[in-house]
């Protein structure tokens, strides 16, 4: 059974630095991808960026040098970090897994149930 | 980036009604479009995938249409159960984005 798992903090201050882990079970990090996607309230889904399973990271450019994704296979944990909190980075955010067919087009199938994170000034 | 326009922003709908949401993308996605359903305080839920492709347990009601930059999803007679907001996706090329949403609501 797929299944994904954020943990992180409730609260962060201004400029400070958000780190989440996604604790995944059911695949193997070195098999299937992971990638972060958040929510601010009341707003869209953002792609923030992936781990894939080969161990290399890709980025959204929005979140230029702040966002970094790393990965502990053993442990089938994704973590994520973003510097330089903002007020406008309160949102929840999710891990998920994503699935495609040869050639490409991924579509997630699986997500965390995300956590919520509040930047306070 | 790939810019995908959803419309219209909210619909109201009666139940049973036969409703079409639209996703027009800002360059070629091919059939690399998918659509998801999110209810509040849940996660996206995957509705449809390439466009068209249905999905296991979802219920037949839905279905999905298009390529290139124009999409849609249907829902032949909608049930109360279906309001929530609608979003799609591109999956062709990096940023993957996603459209700003259709909210169902009741009319």
């Amino acid at each position: 059974q797929v299944q994904l798992k954020e943990t992180g903090p409730d609260l962060v201050q201004l400029t400070q630095t958000l780190s989440i882990t996604c604790t995944v079970s059911g695949f193997s990090l070195t098999t299937y991808n992971v990638h972060w996607v958040r929510q601010p309230p009341g707003k869209g889904l953002e792609w923030m960026g992936a781990m894939w399973n080969g161990g290399g990271t890709d980025y959204n450019s929005a979140f230029k040098s702040r966002l970094s994704i790393s990965r502990d296979t053993s442990k089938s944990q994704v973590f994520l970090k973003m510097n330089s909190l903002q007020t406008d980075d309160t949102a929840k955010y999710f891990c998920a897994r994503p699935s495609h067919r040869r050639g490409g087009g991924y579509y997630f199938d699986y997500w965390g149930q995300g956590v919520m994170v509040t930047v306070s000034s | 980036d790939v810019v995908l326009t959803q419309s219209p922003a909210t619909l109201s709908v009666t139940p049973g009604e036969r409703i079409s949401l639209s996703c027009r993308a800002s360059e070629s996605v091919d059939t690399y479009l998918h659509w998801y359903q999110q209810k509040p305080n849940e996660s996206p839920r995957l509705l449809i995938k390439y466009a068209s492709q249905s999905i296991s347990g979802i219920p037949s009601r839905f279905s999905g249409s298009g390529s290139g930059t124009d999409f849609t999803l249907s829902i032949n007679g909608v049930e109360l159960e279906d309001l929530s907001i609608y979003y799609c996706q591109q999956g062709n090329s990096l940023p993957f984005t996603f459209g700003s949403g259709t909210k169902l609501e009741i009319k």
